[in-house]
């Protein structure tokens, strides 16, 4: 499967919100609830943020939140702040149990 | 607490068969399905594989099918990729993860925790 569609960057000022998107097909993202967001710090490991599209596992702040319309899917970070500067990463089942990732998104907090 | 700890990576030779483990613990660990997911350097997440909670069902991202098999010991709470017939671009940190595993009745549509991750290199 060709890997899922984010922006290269995006970038917000503390306090701001920003949304980055996650373009798959009527193959992944399209047709599964099963999309997760990931963020990652330099040389850390992945943490997970979202889950089912809109799912937020315990200990993840209610300023992330998700979505999906269709073939896209949206993390939304509101109040941003300082340690939010990460990459985050979206996935997607893609059926016969394979996953597809994003390529990631820097997320620049100003 | 949830800990995963990777290792068997380093240096290996083109055509190399190196197998990584990783350790669990803090969960259950036979009852919940397994996967590997790597990052070549600079690059974004590339799942690589998943087995179920008991072991009997493997599945394969098409670039490492027929090269990599995963394993578990449920005995020892360890999770293993045998890796074989390495090529440069195999080449990354590899992660093992919780979950990632859907059935016809049910799916872990996520992967809950990540281990630290162990990099594997392969150059002569």
């Amino acid at each position: 499967q060709s890997a899922l569609t984010q922006p290269r960057s995006v970038s917000g000022s503390p306090g701001q919100s920003v949304t980055i998107s996650c373009t798959g097909t009527s193959s992944d993202v399209g047709d599964y609830n099963y999309v997760s967001w990931y963020q990652q710090h330099p040389g850390k490991a992945p943490k997970l943020m979202i889950y089912d599209v809109s799912q937020r596992p315990s200990g993840v702040p209610d300023r992330f939140s998700g979505s999906k319309s269709g073939n896209t899917a949206s993390l939304t970070i509101s109040g941003l702040q300082a340690e939010d500067e990460a990459d985050y990463y979206c996935c997607s089942y893609a059926g016969r149990n394979t996953w597809v990732f994003g390529g990631g998104t820097k997320l620049t907090v100003l | 607490e949830v800990q995963l700890v990777e290792s068997g990576g380093g240096l290996v030779q083109p055509g190399g068969s190196p197998r990584l483990s990783c350790g669990a613990s803090g969960f259950s660990f036979s009852t919940y399905s397994m996967s590997w997911v790597r990052q070549a350097p600079g690059k974004g997440l590339e799942w690589v594989s998943a087995i179920s909670g008991g072991g009997a069902t493997t599945y394969y991202a098409d670039s490492v099918k027929g090269r990599f098999t995963i394993s578990r010991d449920n005995s020892k709470n360890t999770l293993y990729l045998q890796m074989s017939s390495l090529r440069a671009e195999d080449t990354a940190v590899y992660y093992c993860a919780i979950g990632g595993y859907c059935t016809s009745t049910a799916c872990r549509g996520r992967f809950d925790s990540w281990g630290q991750g162990t990099l594997v290199t392969v150059s002569s």
